[in-house]
């Protein structure tokens, strides 16, 4: 049972433009959310993140939106670079415990010159 | 970054034969996991540490198992590897504070022959 669902296993898009990637979860119990970035033969590195009493957070180019009632979260890039070309990875945690984290399958993204 | 090591980073092993990979932290957390990363199926939690000797299991922990005897290293060891464990396996680390994030090593290949 997949609880964090990345839908889109890849997508393309013009530089300077806008990249919107989406995740879906099920478990409503997730209060914390995460976006992860992978480039090839390196480990995820953190981007951003948002809480559950939030619909929105902002740093610089990236924004992640959260729909508690869609139970759906979104990041976007703008204007997108180059180097945001990736492999992009939603996760979310559950109160308490270890905050083990549960990823979704990933979005590749490509930014085109 | 934080201090955060696996090795190896490549291996080719054969069926049946024991694996151990090895995740050291230089940052004294708490928490450390074992991912591993497959198409399609993004990142799945093997199992993680809460202290030393305080392990539990993931999602995927079948033909798996830890060892944590110090704050600073966790062993993965697949007791007798099958093609479906080839790989990349991943450690993180964190500080299992709320809203923590993970800091992830540059991952293990591992292929099973």
């Amino acid at each position: 049972d997949q609880q964090v669902k990345q839908n889109s296993p890849s997508l393309s898009v013009q530089e300077g433009r806008i990249s919107i990637l989406n995740c879906d979860y099920t478990n409503s119990m997730f209060d914390y959310f995460l976006w992860y970035k992978k480039y090839p033969a390196e480990g995820p590195t953190f981007l951003i993140s948002i809480s559950s009493i939030k619909d929105k957070n902002e740093d610089g180019r990236f924004t992640v939106f959260l729909n508690k009632s869609a139970k759906h979260l979104s990041l976007h890039i703008v204007p997108s670079q180059p180097g945001d070309s990736a492999v992009y990875f939603c996760a979310a945690s559950a109160p308490g415990g270890a905050q083990k984290l549960v990823f979704g399958q990933g979005t590749r993204l490509t930014i085109n010159p | 970054d934080a201090g955060i090591t696996q090795s190896p980073r490549h291996k080719v092993t054969e069926t049946g034969t024991p694996v151990t990979l090895r995740c050291h932290q230089t940052e004294n957390h708490r928490y450390m996991y074992w991912y591993r990363q497959d198409p399609g199926h993004g990142l799945r939690l093997i199992h993680y540490s809460y202290g030393v000797k305080d392990t539990d299991k993931g999602e995927v922990s079948d033909g798996y198992s830890v060892s944590r005897s110090k704050t600073e290293d966790f062993l993965l060891t697949l007791e007798s590897a099958t093609s479906s464990q080839t790989s990349v396996y991943f450690c993180a680390i964190s500080e299992g504070q709320s809203k923590s994030r993970y800091t992830f090593g540059s991952g293990t290949r591992l292929t099973v022959v």
